[in-house]
């Protein structure tokens, strides 16, 4: 009964390939969310995206790119893998894009080689 | 651009005593601020929420203040546990949309 759950829990895989993280959350909300944490544990904000709008910080380079076949799944993917972009990604979910409480999943923790 | 800054970075006290955390903003225009917890090798889990228009949010032993025109909150921690020892980090939302800024986080121990 996992509120929000990420697939896989440990990537690993070498500079170059293209892969992909599914998250999925059982709340019924209309918004998810991608955040990257880096080695330093800083958590920064990839995207937001509903059924009406994707919001995409402007920071994050454009071979990331988030695909949602349905409300309840927004997942992320990402080609040809840099050694930086090792780190730990969170999925979240709020019940719509106002300033809301959001619900984290567990992570993916991905290591490029 | 929003900057979030948190003191201490980490803070090691004993089980028992009241603490305080620290959390300040550079730009006041927020819609919220949240209080998050994250155990090591997990997600994050909300702790409180304060709306931009509220001063504070209490739950159990947990108090979060807000003084939105000087970009400062603090989250108080009643008689600490060794349960309570985590990273703790706040988060503001901004005007439009619900992207949060986070800062680095504390890093609690709390000794037994």
């Amino acid at each position: 009964d996992t509120a929000v759950s990420q697939t896989p829990k440990y990537l690993v895989t070498q500079m170059g390939n293209d892969k992909s993280i599914k998250c999925e959350q059982n709340l019924g909300h209309d918004t998810m969310y991608w955040y990257k944490q880096d080695s330093k544990k800083f958590l920064k904000i990839m995207f937001s995206y509903n059924n009406k709008e994707l919001i995409i910080n402007e920071t994050v380079p454009n071979r990331f790119s988030p695909k949602s076949p349905d409300k309840a799944h927004l997942n992320l993917h990402i080609n040809s893998l840099e050694l930086g972009d090792s780190a730990v990604y969170f999925c979240a979910s709020s019940r719509s894009g106002g300033a809301e409480t959001q619900y984290f999943g567990p992570g993916t923790r991905l290591l490029v080689l | 651009k929003q900057e979030v800054t948190q003191i201490p970075a980490a803070l090691s006290v004993p089980e028992g005593e009241n603490l305080v955390l620290n959390c300040s903003f550079t730009d006041s225009a927020i819609y919220n601020l949240q209080w998050f917890r994250q155990d090591p090798g997990k997600g994050l889990t909300s702790l409180l929420l304060i709306q931009s228009s509220q001063r504070e949010q209490t739950s159990g032993r947990l108090n979060a203040s807000l003084d939105k025109s000087s970009g400062r909150s603090t989250l108080y921690i009643a008689a600490s546990q060794p349960g309570d020892s985590a990273t703790y980090l706040c988060a503001v939302s901004p005007r439009a949309g619900n992207m949060l800024t986070f800062g680095g986080g504390t890093r609690l121990m709390v000794k037994p």
